[in-house]
């Protein structure tokens, strides 16, 4: 079946070190978004990418980086520079140029200790 | 910029009530719009859609029509059930965007 897969599901990091978020997805979509997701603050956009090898700011990109090197993967690296990064964490594709519907995976919950 | 507002949560209801989310909207030209379902611990599920004004997206008994004079798209179900607690997202694109706008999210929570 076609979708989109976010792993892991539950992650887990120390204060100050860096971790990696992963997306993949097999619908052959165009484009990808991160977004975070906080208690009562709905989504918010971090990036997003419509082509390989280029992505874009989003609303609250500061403290995080992403890469586009393959069509079906979009990473997430949340570095130390990230002031509060525990949160949900929500990738999504969509098909390109008109973007009719988006499609999410299951999320990642982030924490850090 | 776009922008959505959905209507304060949560909302408690007992079952077989009426649902009446609201939601609009600011965008500068004509955006296609969204509702957009979330259970538990999950990821978003496309709930409805519509495309252009006067346009009605239904499913699974939800319901809402795309009101461009109000700028509105208020979800709506006759009778709600236990299984509908979720988190209700109302969300835009604009007709040349690539990215979606999302309101603030809507707990509802369905007494038996």
């Amino acid at each position: 079946d076609g979708g989109i897969t976010q792993s892991p599901k539950y992650l887990f990091r120390k204060e100050g070190q860096n971790v990696t978020l992963s997306c993949e997805q097999n619908l052959n979509h165009d484009a990808m978004y991160w977004y975070r997701q906080d208690p009562g603050q709905g989504l918010r956009l971090i990036y997003y990418s419509q082509i390989v090898n280029d992505f874009q700011k989003g609303d609250i990109a500061e403290g995080y980086s992403v890469s586009r090197e393959k069509k079906e993967s979009f990473p997430l690296t949340v570095t130390s520079a990230q002031k509060n990064p525990t949160a949900f964490y929500l990738c999504a594709s969509s098909i390109l140029p008109s973007v009719t519907e988006a499609f999410f995976g299951q999320g990642t919950r982030l924490t850090v200790v | 910029g776009d922008s959505v507002t959905q209507m304060e949560g949560p909302v408690t209801l007992s079952e077989e009530a009426f649902l009446t989310i609201n939601c609009t909207y600011t965008a500068t030209g004509y955006p296609s719009l969204f509702w957009y379902v979330q259970y538990p611990g999950e990821g978003l599920q496309l709930l409805l859609k519509a495309t252009k004004a006067d346009d009605k997206g239904s499913n699974k008994g939800f319901e809402a029509t795309y009101r461009k004079e109000t700028t509105s798209f208020h979800l709506e179900k006759g009778s709600v059930q236990v299984s509908d607690s979720a988190v209700y997202f109302c969300a835009l694109i604009e007709t040349s965007g690539s990215r979606l706008t999302f309101g603030e999210g809507t707990q509802l929570t369905v007494n038996p």
